[in-house]
């Protein structure tokens, strides 16, 4: 079936470090990807998508590259800050799929440090 | 100028006795979602609708019902609620299940089962 793994958290960080938070999935077909951030108390934002193989997403400093020969989505960005510290979803919707579901991986917890 | 309203941001109810989450959306979007999410856990998809259809994910419990009377309006009655079901209930909704369509999310509503 489908899936999404995430690298465990938290993932501690000083302020302006370089962030890599692993994203790899299982899925039949071409699923699109997504990143979605969750800050406290609050619902799920979408931070960027990439619908086929090798597309990158990119929004707000952070990117992230479809590796259909690796199937991963990591998530990258060159120099984080305290407010973006909140919870990192990956996501799946899979190719194949008639209803929008979204497969999510466990979340990741950014912690950014002054 | 939100797009995804849900009410109330904290919910309390008792073992046992009804209640009803509600979710609204100034985008017209054709599809809508609900989704549990408990604590440091993934959203997990409960059941959407898509226009009047009406699609349950085959785990969800029977506790769980929903109603959609119009375009912009979705419910979430839980009939029974139990400890277990104390968790963030996140709407969501799209333009269409289609690949790449991203889905936009509400605030979620924190419900607490004492």
């Amino acid at each position: 079936g489908n899936s999404v793994t995430q690298m465990e958290g938290p993932v501690t960080l000083s302020e302006e470090a370089f962030l890599t938070i692993n994203c790899t999935y299982t899925a039949t077909g071409y699923p699109s990807l997504f990143w979605y951030v969750q800050y406290p108390g609050e619902g799920l934002q979408l931070l960027l998508k990439a619908t086929k193989a090798d597309d990158k997403g990119s929004n707000k400093g952070f990117e992230a590259t479809y590796r259909k020969e690796t199937t991963s989505f990591h998530l990258e960005k060159g120099s984080v800050q305290v407010s973006d510290s909140a919870v990192y979803f990956c996501a799946l919707r899979a190719g194949s799929s008639n209803t929008g579901k979204l497969i999510f991986g466990q979340g990741t917890t950014l912690q950014v440090k002054p | 100028d939100a797009m995804v309203i849900q009410n109330p941001r904290y919910q309390v109810t008792q073992f046992g006795k009804p209640v009803t989450l509600s979710c609204s959306q100034t985008l017209n979007h054709n599809v809508m979602y609900w989704y549990q999410q408990k604590s440091s856990q993934a959203p997990k998809l409960l059941f959407h609708y898509y226009d009047k259809d009406f699609n349950n994910e085959a785990d969800t419990p029977d506790n769980f019902q929903s109603r959609r009377p119009n375009t912009s309006f979705c419910f979430l009655d839980i009939r029974s609620p139990g400890l277990g079901d104390a968790a963030m209930y996140l709407c969501a909704t799209s333009r269409d299940p289609d690949r790449g369509i991203e889905q936009y999310f509400g605030p979620g509503t924190r419900l607490t089962v004492t």
